[in-house]
């Protein structure tokens, strides 16, 4: 199976910052990977796919890069409703495999 | 608009058999662009993908549950269903239906949207 590491696992911002969120797969999957958001209580919410396609009504301070065994996530400047939880899903073999999340906190 | 909503028991037995229930709203469920997944959520381990059904049968699991999961999927009903056998505590998690990208769309495939809202379920006696 591919493993997909998360880092930071926990971040803290402020509203307006710029944060970026890295994913690494345990083996190249060429552009397959997607990135999700998830808030307390609430199903994860898909924001990009093929690792920089911005799913749409996604705003575009989301914007996603990378390819192979690297890819990174990065919200150009936090708004209160973006402090949630982020996962990375590869997309590229079966069993599809998630990333463990970084949890994105109010500083 | 597409919705999906999973339903079903929130206290399993060990020992006993999950089943759980995804109905689609907004779209039919007989399309060749999608598959029908099922994901779920535990604190200890994370986002695991259990398996999708397509609408004709045709199913892709996780072999690392394959051996206990079943699914089928009712097109005049618009629902499709799991059942997960023999579960244990390790089972107790939220599950999720989703619709799941089968065909390949600007350049990649098989990302989960929308979701259902989830459902707890609990394995105990």
């Amino acid at each position: 199976d591919i493993q997909l590491t998360q880092s930071p696992s926990f971040l803290s911002a402020f509203v307006g910052d710029r944060v970026t969120i890295t994913c690494r797969a345990s083996q190249g999957i060429g552009s397959y990977l997607a990135w999700y958001q998830q808030k307390p209580g609430k199903a994860p919410k898909l924001l990009i796919y093929a690792a920089s396609t911005l799913q749409s009504g996604v705003p575009s301070r989301f914007s996603g890069s990378g390819s192979g065994t690297e890819f990174t996530l990065t919200i150009s400047s936090l708004q209160p409703e973006d402090f949630a939880a982020y996962y990375c899903q590869q997309l590229n073999t079966f069993p599809l495999t998630f990333g463990g999340g970084t949890n994105l906190e109010i500083k | 608009q597409l919705q999906l909503q999973e339903s079903g028991p929130g206290l399993v037995k060990p020992s006993e058999t999950l089943s759980l229930t995804c109905s689609v709203s907004g779209a039919s469920i007989i399309t060749e662009d999608y598959y029908w997944g099922w994901i779920r959520q535990s604190p200890g381990k994370g986002l695991e993908w259990i398996g999708s059904v397509y609408y004709s049968g045709t199913t892709y699991y996780n072999l690392s549950l394959k051996s206990r999961v079943t699914f089928f999927v009712d097109t005049s009903k618009k629902q499709f269903s799991l059942r997960l056998s023999s579960v244990t505590a390790a089972d107790t998690a939220v599950y999720y239906c989703a619709r799941h990208q089968a065909s390949m769309f600007r350049g990649a495939t098989n990302w989960f949207d929308p979701w259902g809202q989830g459902t707890l379920v609990t394995v105990s006696s």
